[in-house]
């Protein structure tokens, strides 16, 4: 297993679409976190899976955005009627449960929206 | 809220010297982990380095450690011996310890942009 992985890297999309981003976290790990990153910003905490299921929303996770965990495994995220304001890089982390839990990031999708 | 400035927003140190980064938070918990995050141009952040509140010794790892004060709710990073392939954003970063039942996601800085000199 070499990492986190996200796909797509880039995606461009026009105001109004809607797009699902993807990611399959390290094999034993068994928490999922989603983060977005805007310019010049740190990453801000979305949301997180332990196994299946959804433990914690981030209030910057409006109705729009959706994500799923379906089988404890890779997870997607969901953002409906996107805007311009939803530009940004999207992180994807995984960890195993532990005192420490340290998280391992993926490479990011970036979300361009016209 | 938990919140993490980061106050420089871009630093520049001469290769095989030493920086300092600055990081400071807000919170009430008295149980809580601090980490810094490097994030090197276009490739996925790793962890560098992190620290548990209750310890008193400041962590080290090789040639990065912390000097983390805390009443003062400060964690600085000490980059020694500075290298090339240490350029990069470096994000600090906060979360409440497990046995708190507080919230699992990391609150980040806004980052400071390590520039090495040749």
């Amino acid at each position: 297993d070499t990492g986190v992985s996200q796909d797509p890297r880039h995606k461009i999309t026009k105001r109004g679409q809607n797009v699902t981003f993807r990611c399959d976290p390290i094999s034993e790990h068994n928490r999922l976190y989603w983060y977005r990153q805007t310019l010049g910003q740190g990453p801000e905490f979305l949301t997180y899976f332990q196994n299946e299921a959804q433990l914690e929303k981030s209030r910057l996770l409006s109705d729009r955005f959706s994500a799923e965990r379906p089988k404890g495994s890779f997870s997607t995220l969901e953002i409906q009627r996107t805007e311009q304001g939803d530009s940004a890089m999207y992180l994807c982390a995984s960890s195993f449960a532990t005192v420490y839990n340290e998280q391992f990031f993926g490479p990011g999708t970036r979300l361009t929206v016209l | 809220a938990q919140t993490v400035t980061q106050s420089q927003p871009e630093m520049s140190v001469q290769e095989a010297e030493t920086v300092t980064l600055s990081c400071t938070y807000d919170t009430s918990e008295s149980d809580y982990y601090l980490f810094w995050y490097k994030q090197p141009p276009s490739r996925q952040m790793i962890l560098v380095i992190r620290q548990e509140a209750y310890k008193q010794q400041n962590a080290t790892e090789n040639r990065f450690s912390v000097n983390f004060q805390k009443a003062a709710k400060s964690f600085s990073l000490k980059i020694s011996d500075s290298q090339l392939g240490d350029a990069a954003m470096y994000f600090c970063a906060y979360r409440l310890s497990p046995w708190g039942g507080g919230a699992d996601g990391l609150t980040f800085g806004k980052g400071t942009h390590l520039i090495i000199q040749p």
